[in-house]
Formats: C-alpha cells, structure tokens, sequence
C-alpha cells in the first residue's frame, strides 16, 4: 500500500505568513494527489486536485506543486480563516491514503 | 447543491452493529461513485470504503474488511455502511463523500463531504 508521510503535523504562524506543507509519496503515484481543509464542526474541503488545479471556489492564495513524489500545499498569505488542519490524499489506487495532517495554528 | 446528510451513529458497545445512511441531493446519484471517510479522536483523516455507482464494485480498507459493508439504493439516493463487530477503534466521525467525476470506480479526488455522524464504542 502507498504512504502518505506529512510534514509538519503542526505549525504556528501569524496572519499574512506563507505557509508550507509537504507531503511525500512512498511510489510514484503521478498527480494524482489532492489538499483538503477540515475544520471543526464542518464538512472537509477540497483545495486543490491532481496536485496543481485550484478547486473552484477556492481562493488564489492556495496552490499546489509537486516534485517527484514530493508534493507541496503553499498559502501565499494566511487569512484567519485558513486557521485549520490540512491532509493530502493520494487518489491514485486502492487503498486511498491520507498523510497524517497539519495543524495550522495561530502564532 | 449538493448535500450529502449522514445518519445513524450513536453509542454502542463493542461487538455490537450499526447501520450509517447518507441521504443525498443535488446531483446524479446513481453516476457517481461513493466514499466512507472516518475521523478518529486524535487521529487523522482514514478511508474506509468506497462503491461504485452501480453498486456492483467495491473496496475497503484492511482495517474494516470483512467487518463493514458499504452499499446504496439509487432508488432512494442513499448509501450506506453496515458496521459489525465493532470495536473501541472504531470509534470516529464516519464521512460521507462524494467522487469527483462520473465513472467507474476509478479513484477521485473527492469533491463534496457531508457533516458527518459520530460513532462511539465503549463497553
């Protein structure tokens, strides 16, 4: 089964900061990778899909790279509204694996 | 709008069952694949299961095999998850969530999740 290792599982930052997340693959698993946002008492959302496309709706400030089997989660500028917990998904074949999360947190 | 409105958790004891309803809206049910997500205490985001939209084809997660099964009414535009033998780890917000595009069971990012219901286990 593919891993999903995500870095770091917490962090602190102020609003305006930009924010970086990681997430490694243990294969190759293409672009087949996607950010959700989970907030407490609310429905997850999807940020960003096949590691780079800006779900709609979703601010510009948000966007996705992917190098190899490394892929990033990159918020230009936090808003206190992106103060939440963050997990990529490989979407690439069964079993799907989530990485572990990141908490953003405000400093 | 797509609303996805999960039902049936609750309180039970381990080794006992319960049955978890999503009633959808919105879209093309009977199109679309389908997922179970669950969120443990403390824990991260886990997949569960997933059906395609015929309800023909499936697959599960190890830590659930041959414990839970995922199906669905087109009829009624709902899915469901069977949970038997049900343990402590168990215990979780379970999602309901919706595949991305029209096709088979291909894997997809997810584009719509539901608010979830909370299953709790404890003796």
């Amino acid at each position: 089964a593919i891993q999903m290792t995500q870095s770091p599982s917490s962090l602190s930052a102020s609003v305006g900061d930009r924010v970086t997340i990681t997430c490694r693959a243990s294969q190759d698993i293409g672009n087949d990778l996607g950010w959700y946002q989970l907030k407490p008492g609310k429905a997850p959302n999807l940020l960003i899909y096949a590691a780079s496309y800006l779900e709609s709706g979703v601010p510009s400030r948000f966007s996705g790279s992917r190098s190899g089997t490394d892929f990033t989660l990159t918020i230009s500028s936090l808003q206190p509204e992106d103060f939440a917990t963050y997990y990529c998904l490989q979407d690439y074949k069964y079993p799907l694996a989530f990485g572990g999360g990141t908490k953003v947190e405000i400093k | 709008e797509v609303q996805l409105l999960e039902s049936g958790g609750g309180l039970v004891q381990p080794g006992g069952s319960l049955r978890l309803s999503c009633v959808t809206s919105g879209f093309t049910f009977h199109k679309y694949s389908m997922t179970w997500v669950r969120l443990a205490p403390g824990k991260g985001l886990e997949w569960v299961s997933s059906l395609s939209g015929s309800g023909g084809s499936s697959q599960y997660a190890d830590s659930v095999k041959g414990r839970f099964t995922i199906s669905r009414d087109n009829s009624k535009n709902t899915l469901y998850l069977q949970i038997n033998s049900l343990r402590v780890e168990d215990t979780a917000v379970y999602y309901c969530v919706k595949f991305g595009a029209v096709g088979f069971l291909d894997p997809q990012p997810f584009d719509f999740w539901g608010q979830g219901t909370l299953v709790t286990v404890s003796p």
